[in-house]
This record gives structure tokens, sequence and C-alpha cells, in this order.
């Protein structure tokens, strides 16, 4: 079975100031690791994936994540955050569904506050 | 472009009602497309999902059920509410035959409160 573990629940954060988002996955077959962002009362919305192939990746608005198999982790970063980029960010595995489609398995999330 | 519609967008029913969500797809033809809720405090868990009309399947035993009607809906109902099944509902799709690699397009979501 595959899961996603998001160990901090809220992150707070200066504007300006960089910001990692930690993501630890378990996974016994080939792994493909998701970031959504999801704003208030919205639904969510793709920042960057993983499927193979260079470990950093790089998403949408400045975020970018690391793929690490030896700690199976796959942190979210961004260098300087904007107001703009609270919200909360979901880390997702993905496992193929019987039948076809896809079952993103999600971690709890992580509400980022950005404060002036 | 392919846009994902849900309604209504907030609902607030009493318990042992009835409920009827609504999820439409356009601008894409024989998508997948799938059921998830988000309970507060915990994240998204995948309820059913569908790969053709008439078809679908359950990932967790529950209260609701789901109905693909014609190709680009999906409806999410139950007979009796449950104060349990409180949350926010999110419809999303994704391209038929596709695999684990695929992004799966999410609608606004509908927030349901039973009292």
């Amino acid at each position: 079975a595959q899961s996603v573990t998001q160990l901090d629940s809220q992150v707070p954060v200066f504007e300006e100031a960089p910001v990692e988002l930690r993501c630890n996955y378990s996974s016994s077959v080939s792994v493909y690791l998701f970031w959504y962002v999801q704003y208030p009362n919205q639904g969510l919305q793709l920042l960057l994936k993983y499927l193979s192939g260079s470990t950093l990746v790089k998403g949408i608005n400045g975020f970018e994540a690391e793929f690490n198999k030896s700690q199976t982790s796959f942190h979210l970063r961004k260098p300087s955050v904007h107001i703009s980029d609270t919200a909360e960010y979901f880390c997702a595995v993905s496992g193929r569904l019987t039948g076809g489609g896809n079952k993103l398995t999600f971690g709890t999330g992580t509400q980022l506050k950005v404060e002036l | 472009s392919q846009t994902i519609h849900q309604w209504p967008a907030t609902l607030v029913q009493p318990v042992g009602s009835p409920l009827s969500l609504e999820c439409t797809v356009e601008g894409t033809s024989n998508p997948n497309l799938y059921w998830y809720r988000q309970a507060a405090g915990r994240g998204l868990q995948l309820l059913f999902y569908s790969v053709g009309i008439g078809q679908i399947s359950s990932e967790v035993p529950q209260n609701l059920s789901a109905s693909r009607p014609q190709d680009r809906q999906f409806i999410l109902s139950s007979k009796k509410l449950l104060l349990s099944d409180s949350g926010f509902y999110l419809c999303a799709w994704s391209v038929l035959a596709g695999g684990p690699t695929d992004e799966q397009y999410f609608g606004p979501g509908t927030r349901l409160t039973v009292t």
C-alpha cells in the first residue's frame, strides 16, 4: 500500500523568506509524486510532479521539489514566498487503479501562512 | 480547453435527508472521473471512480453511492445523510486509458454540512 506523510500541519513564514514543506512517502512500486495547492474554498491545482528522470522538479509559481529515494522524501521549496502563496499544500503519491485511471493518495496537508 | 463544474457550491442538509451532488466535465471525451472527500483536518480520500458510463468502483464502504449516467456527468448520492458525511467533496477527471503518471484535474468542490 502507498502512503504519504506530511509532518507539518502548519508552517508560518514571513514574506520573502524561504520555505520548505516536508513530504515523506511509502510505496512498494514505481513512485510517482505530486504536489497540489488548494486556495480557500477552491479545488486543487497541480504545482509539480515527479515521474522519472531529474530528481529536481520545477513547478509553477516558483516552487520546486526534490525527489530523494534514499530518504523517501519529496520536499517542496520556494526561495522567497509571497502573501499570495498562503494556501494549503498537499503531497500525493499516485498508483494504478484496476480497470484504468489512477488513485492519488494524499497526505493530510500543510497550511502555509505567509505573514508581512 | 477543459473545464469541470460542480454544484451546488455549498449545501446544508439535516441528518436523514437525501443528497445529490453533480459534476460535469466539458472539453474532453471519455474521461476517468473521481469523487474525493476532504473531512475537516484530514487529507483527501478517494470515494469512487469511473472509467465509463455506468461503470462505478467504490474505494471505501460508506453511506454514499455514485452514478455516471452520461459520459461527462458524475453524480454522488445518498438516501439518508449522516453527520459523518459532512465535508468538502471534490470531483476530478483524468484522461481515459491513462495511468499513474497522469495529472488529475479538480473541480471547485461542494461544501456539505450535515446538521
